[in-house]
Parts: C-alpha cells; structure tokens; sequence
C-alpha cells in the first residue's frame, strides 16, 4: 500500500523562526512531489513542488527531496503568524494517469 | 493565472433533493477532478477526467454522477444523497494527467445534507 506519512503536530515555532516540516514514502515509483497549504475551511493552495534530487527554493520556502531515503521535506524561514495551517505533502508515481497520494497533513502554529 | 472556480460556495440540501457542484478552469488545462475532503482529513479522490474522458471513479457511489460537458466544465449532479455525504468537495485541474504536471485547486463547495 502507498502511502505518505506526516507528523499530525502541531508543530509550534515562533515568529522569525524556521519551521521544518518533514514527509516520507513508501512507494519507490514516486516521481513528483508537492507541497499544499490549507488554512482552516479553505481549499489547499500549491506553494511548491519538486521533482529532482536537492534543493528547490523560493522565496521563503525551501523544497528538499531525498529519493535514496524516501524523505521530503519543506522549510519555510522568518515563519509569520499568517504561515500558520496545515501543510499537507502530496506524491505521484511515475505512470499515465497518475494521482495525488496525501499525507494526512501537519498543523503549523506561528506564535507572534 | 491558475484559477478554478466553484459553485455554489455552501449547499444545503435534503437526502431526497437533487442538486449540482460546477467547476470551471480557463488554463487549457486537460485533466480535472473531484475532490471529497472530510473535516481533519486529506482530500479523497473521487474522480478523473483527461481529455473530457472519465478516466478514473474510485468506487464512488452512484449517488454521486461526475459530467464533463467541455474541456473548462465539470459538474457533480447529487441525488439521494445521506446525511455522511456532507464534505467540502474540491474540484482540481491540471495541464495533464501524468506524473510532472502540478494540481491546482478551487475553492470549493461546502455541502450539507440534512
């Protein structure tokens, strides 16, 4: 069974502070790789992706993926409180009609 | 511009009632899909639509009957609908179905079934 896994939280930073937030995989197929944030009652919203190896930055967000150890990760640096939703890491495998698989999301909580 | 728009925003309907979520995008984008979300939980696939084709339903009750009238709409027609069918249904589009091409949201339609 595919699935991706993301710690609930919260996750609490202060403001100024990076927040680090952290997603595996299981399925070795898994080709791209998103990142959704979704503020409470709201649609989630891209703020980014990745398809390679590294680093992906912009702006204040970092994208980093790990193939090797099946490991994703979003940095997001000088946190504000309007940063503060649940972020949720989405894959898919490489094939024709491929699908989003979600991870169960991390609520991020950015104290002033 | 990654814009999808939805309507209604809120619904109210009764189990015996028939109604319609509709989607629409404007990107040239040539797959869509719905969306079902619960409170606290991840977004659920119920369906795919590429190239104005239903490529993929996964075992979503009939109640439930997705049309994709052109390449920008997409509706979800509602009947006999239960009271756990309550949700906000996502509609999602992308430039296609594979592997590299990103998933934009719309707002979404919150649904109530009373």
């Amino acid at each position: 069974q595919k699935e991706v896994e993301q710690n609930s939280g919260p996750l609490s930073v202060p403001e100024g502070a990076i927040a680090s937030l952290n997603c595996t995989y299981s399925d070795r197929g898994s080709q791209s790789f998103f990142w959704y944030r979704q503020y409470s009652g709201k649609s989630p919203e891209l703020i980014m992706f990745i398809y390679s190896n590294g680093d992906k930055e912009d702006g204040r967000f970092t994208a980093q993926l790990n193939k090797a150890s099946q490991y994703v990760s979003l940095l997001i640096r000088d946190s504000q409180p309007s940063d503060s939703a649940t972020y949720l890491c989405a894959v898919k495998r490489n094939s024709g009609y491929s699908t989003l698989t979600f991870g169960k999301g991390t609520m991020l909580l950015v104290s002033p | 511009d990654t814009e999808v728009t939805q309507t209604p925003k809120h619904l109210v309907m009764g189990m015996t009632n028939k109604k319609s979520l509709k989607c629409e995008q404007h990107m040239g984008h040539r797959a869509m899909y719905w969306y079902k979300q619960k409170a606290k939980k991840p977004p659920e696939l119920m369906f795919v639509y590429s190239y104005e084709k239903l490529s993929i339903n996964e075992s979503v009750p009939s109640r439930f009957s997705p049309e994709c009238p052109n390449s920008s709409l997409l509706n979800l027609h509602l009947h006999a609908l239960q009271p756990e069918d309550s949700a906000l249904y996502l509609c999602a589009s992308s430039q296609g179905s594979g592997s590299s091409y990103e998933q934009y949201f719309g707002p979404g339609t919150r649904l109530t079934v009373t």
